[in-house]
Order: structure tokens, then sequence, then C-alpha cells
């Protein structure tokens, strides 16, 4: 078993949709959760991170992350064809040193 | 503009040549990281560079080493690499040793062929 799960998608949504990504994890230790976005080509970019079971919110972006059920997510609120693109959570453990373990990915097509 | 900047973008070498990727961050960053991505795939760990210690991914060959001249720079040497080290590689910083997430440069897309 994968120590984080990322269903690689595609997903294909229409503009203004709202977009649910998720992620699972095994291991209960998981204390940092993140989500990146990446364009092709590119590296890629941090949008959140949080600590805390719980929501957080920045503009259209929401993470969401449930520490009883080992389950993360992010949800995007009116989508837009810019919002094309890969997105991976990625999650921090603290064994000595700081381990960061990311997802596979899901790639997201929002249709104009 | 991302943050930290990655030269050479792209880059094609023979199996015998030796190359020298570079990437800079300006944030006052402590640590900082080669990852390696293959397509559709997610980064993979080689090398941390976090307050002068390196700690290095075992898996990593060693025709890959790396090299930090300073806080702010960080080189990755290539020598007699093989067609499946074909990838992007990707330079990222981070304050709290991740915990807080990573800056991750452009990339440089490199080739061997």
């Amino acid at each position: 078993q994968k120590e984080v799960e990322q269903d690689p998608g595609p997903l294909s949504v229409p503009e203004g949709a709202i977009v649910s990504l998720n992620c699972t994890y095994s291991n209960s230790a998981f204390q940092y959760f993140m989500w990146y976005r990446q364009y092709s080509r590119k590296g890629p970019e941090l949008l959140m991170y949080t600590y805390s079971s719980g929501n957080k919110e920045d503009g259209r972006f929401t993470a969401q992350v449930d520490k009883s059920s080992k389950y993360i997510s992010l949800f995007i609120r009116d989508s837009q064809p810019s919002d094309s693109a890969t997105y991976l959570c990625a999650m921090t453990i603290n064994t000595g040193g700081f381990k960061t373990i990311f997802g596979a990915g899901t790639r997201l097509f929002v249709k104009a | 503009d991302t943050e930290v900047t990655q030269t050479p973008k792209h880059l094609v070498m023979g199996m015998t040549n030796k190359k020298s990727l570079k990437c800079e961050q300006h944030m006052g960053h402590r640590a900082m990281y080669w990852y390696k991505q293959k397509a559709k795939k997610p980064p993979e760990l080689m090398f941390v560079y976090s307050y002068e210690k390196l700690s290095i991914n075992e898996s990593v060959p060693s025709r890959f080493s790396p090299e930090c001249p300073n806080s702010s720079l960080l080189n990755l040497h290539l020598h007699a690499l093989q067609p499946e080290d074909s990838a992007l590689y990707l330079c990222a910083s981070s304050q709290l040793g991740g915990l807080d997430g990573y800056t991750f440069g452009s990339g440089t897309r490199l080739t061997v062929v």
C-alpha cells in the first residue's frame, strides 16, 4: 500500500464548476499537508499548506484535512480554464529530519 | 517569475559528457533540494542541503553529485548518465524543512542521448 494515494484522473469539468481533489494516506504520523499546482513543463507551485484538521480558505481554494479519516481535499470554486493543471498533494512527517511524500497528482481540465 | 532560478532550462547531453545544473535562491532559505520528476509521476527527492549538511537518497546513483558553494547556490554535477536519467530536474528551497512547503524552480528538462 502506498503511503499517499491520489487518483491520477484526468478530471474534466466545465468552467464555473466546483472541483474536488482528494488524497488519502496510511501513516497517521503525517502532520503537515500541502497542495501544489503544476503546469505542464513547469515546477510545482505551492497553493496551500495546513497543519491541523479542519478547513483553510484562500480565495477560490479551500483545503480540508480530516486526520481521523486520513483524508485531505482541495476544493476549487468557480473553476477557470487557467486552473487546468496537475494538482499534487504532499504531506510531511518528522522522522528526526523532515520527510515529504507527494501524491501521484491529479490532472484537471477545465473546459471553457 | 519563480524565486528559485534554474539554469539551463533545457539540456541535451551524451552519455560520455559531463555537465552541471545550477540553482539559485535569494529568499534566505536554509534548505535546498534536488528532485527528479519523470513524466506523469510525482517528484522524487535526490539530495537535501540543510544548514550546510548534505542528506542523500541512497537510491540515487553516484553519477549524480551535488555541490553547495553557499547557502544561496546549489549545483548538480552530471557524469556518464544513462538514457533513463532523462527527466525534469527540479531545485527547491524551504525555510522550515518543508513544513510550510517548498518553493520550486521551473526545472531543467534533461535529455540523455
